[in-house]
């Protein structure tokens, strides 16, 4: 049983077109996380999502929006892709004690 | 500005010897610190962790030292087993809890030679 699942693995879509990445935790963890591995191999943040509320929204284009149906999901969707989208994308949860569990990430490609 | 910083993109270790890894950070708010382990196509897998009320953390073969006066960690593997080839990110969170976030390195890619 994968303990953070996260889909698609690998997503191929044109300029312009809206898509979703979803996300599931089956940890019990109270807050989910989306973080973005760009080019250059850094690992950022972009929300955080505490009991279904938005605690974390760094400064990313509004054009990404976070939600969270339940606790257990944190879907990732986004309009109006760029070629700068392109990027690894990774969901994650955390429970107490930082015990911080990542998917295994999804490979975003704009042409 | 990068709070947490690893300024050895890569790191070559011949099997058996000790690794070390190291991390800078510059946010005095910083209060945990973890290593995360990745392979290609993988997502980040924790390995050990500090508080900051402790200068040393040690499991099997993984010890991380802390220095909070110097801002710096280290990780130290021993000995290296070519399992260990991977990407090593440093990551930090400070006082607000899970909820924070994390904020990693670059990342250090470790290789392990026969």
């Amino acid at each position: 049983d994968t303990a953070v699942s996260q889909t698609p693995k690998y997503l191929v879509t044109q300029m312009g077109n809206d898509k979703s990445i979803k996300c599931e935790q089956n940890l019990g963890h109270d807050t989910m996380y989306w973080y973005k591995q760009d080019s250059k191999k850094f690992l950022k943040i972009m929300f955080s999502y505490n009991n279904k509320e938005l605690i974390i929204n760094e400064t990313v284009p509004n054009r990404f929006s976070p939600k969270s149906p339940d606790k257990a999901h944190l879907n990732l969707h986004i309009n109006s892709l760029e070629l700068g989208d392109s990027a690894v994308y990774f969901c994650a949860s955390s429970g107490s004690n930082y015990g911080y569990t990542f998917g295994s990430g999804t490979r975003l490609t704009v042409v | 500005d990068q709070q947490v910083k690893q300024n050895s993109p890569s790191l070559s270790v011949q099997e058996g010897r000790i690794s070390i890894l190291n991390c800078d950070y510059t946010n005095s708010m910083f209060d945990y610190f973890l290593w995360y382990k990745k392979y290609p196509a993988e997502g980040p897998t924790f390995l050990i962790s500090i508080s900051s009320i402790k200068d040393k953390n040690e499991d099997g073969r993984f010890t991380v030292f802390l220095n909070k006066s110097a801002k710096h960690l280290s990780l130290h593997i021993v000995p290296s087993q070519p399992g260990d080839s991977a990407v090593y990110f440093c990551a930090a969170s400070g006082g607000g809890g899970g909820a924070d976030g994390l904020t990693f390195g670059k990342g250090t890619h470790l290789i392990i030679q026969p």
